[in-house]
């Protein structure tokens, strides 16, 4: 079945380590890449997105994902974790066939808890 | 940038009786709203797509005539959660689609319902 699937379900760091969570597709085609953080208690917030061109995009708060096509990946990557970047982390993928509606499929999650 | 004001944030009904969550598009246009659902320490699964002026499509194994979705304006989304059990309490969020964009997304805060 067609999915997004996020490897890691919680990952424990310490403050200044580097991160990076897996996310893997399955869907054939076009497809738009999204990674969302939701903090405790507050709601999604788009860290970065995919469409085309460069397939290292960046996104806010020091944030960086890769699409790499022949791996149907595109993995979260930061060099120096915070405390504050506790929270969920959300892969999701549009997948642009003529069917699809514009929805977003979302992975599993991946908590991510960073000790001061 | 785009706002999407989700209410009510918090509603506590008690089984049998119907509850209505409104999603609305504040500063744009939104001809496809979506419907998630959220467990504890869960993914968002898509329970459906809105869209303006039709009928809502719904994801395989969501009860269309459980979860009523109406979306009679470019800028209002209702998804009415009829004759609710206790299993139906969860974290709803609905998402619209600036018209405007092809890609742009924007979440709810989300809504906790509790069935007793």
């Amino acid at each position: 079945a067609q999915s997004v699937s996020q490897h890691n379900h919680h990952v424990i760091l310490s403050e200044a380590a580097s991160l990076e969570l897996g996310c893997n597709y399955s869907y054939g085609g076009t497809v738009n890449l999204f990674w969302y953080v939701q903090y405790p208690g507050q709601h999604l917030q788009l860290l970065l997105k995919y469409f085309s061109g460069d397939p290292l995009v960046k996104g806010i708060k020091g944030f960086e994902a890769e699409f790499i096509k022949s791996k149907f990946s595109f993995n979260l990557r930061k060099p120096s974790v915070q405390w504050s970047d506790t929270a969920e982390y959300f892969c999701a993928v549009n997948p642009l066939s003529y069917n699809q509606g514009g929805k977003l499929i979302f992975g599993q999650g991946t908590e991510l808890s960073v000790k001061p | 940038g785009a706002v999407v004001s989700q209410h009510p944030s918090r509603v506590i009904c008690k089984s049998g009786t119907s509850v209505k969550i409104e999603c609305r598009s504040l500063d744009f246009q939104a001809t496809t709203m979506f419907w998630y659902r959220q467990f504890p320490k869960k993914s968002l699964m898509l329970m459906a797509t809105s869209n303006e002026g039709s009928k809502a499509t719904y994801e395989q194994g969501v009860e269309k005539d459980k979860f009523l979705i109406n979306h009679a304006s470019l800028t209002l989304s209702t998804l009415t959660v009829t004759s609710a059990h206790p299993e139906d309490s969860s974290f709803y969020i609905c998402s619209a689609k600036d018209r405007g964009s092809n890609y742009g997304y924007t979440f709810g805060s989300g809504t906790r319902l509790t069935v007793v």
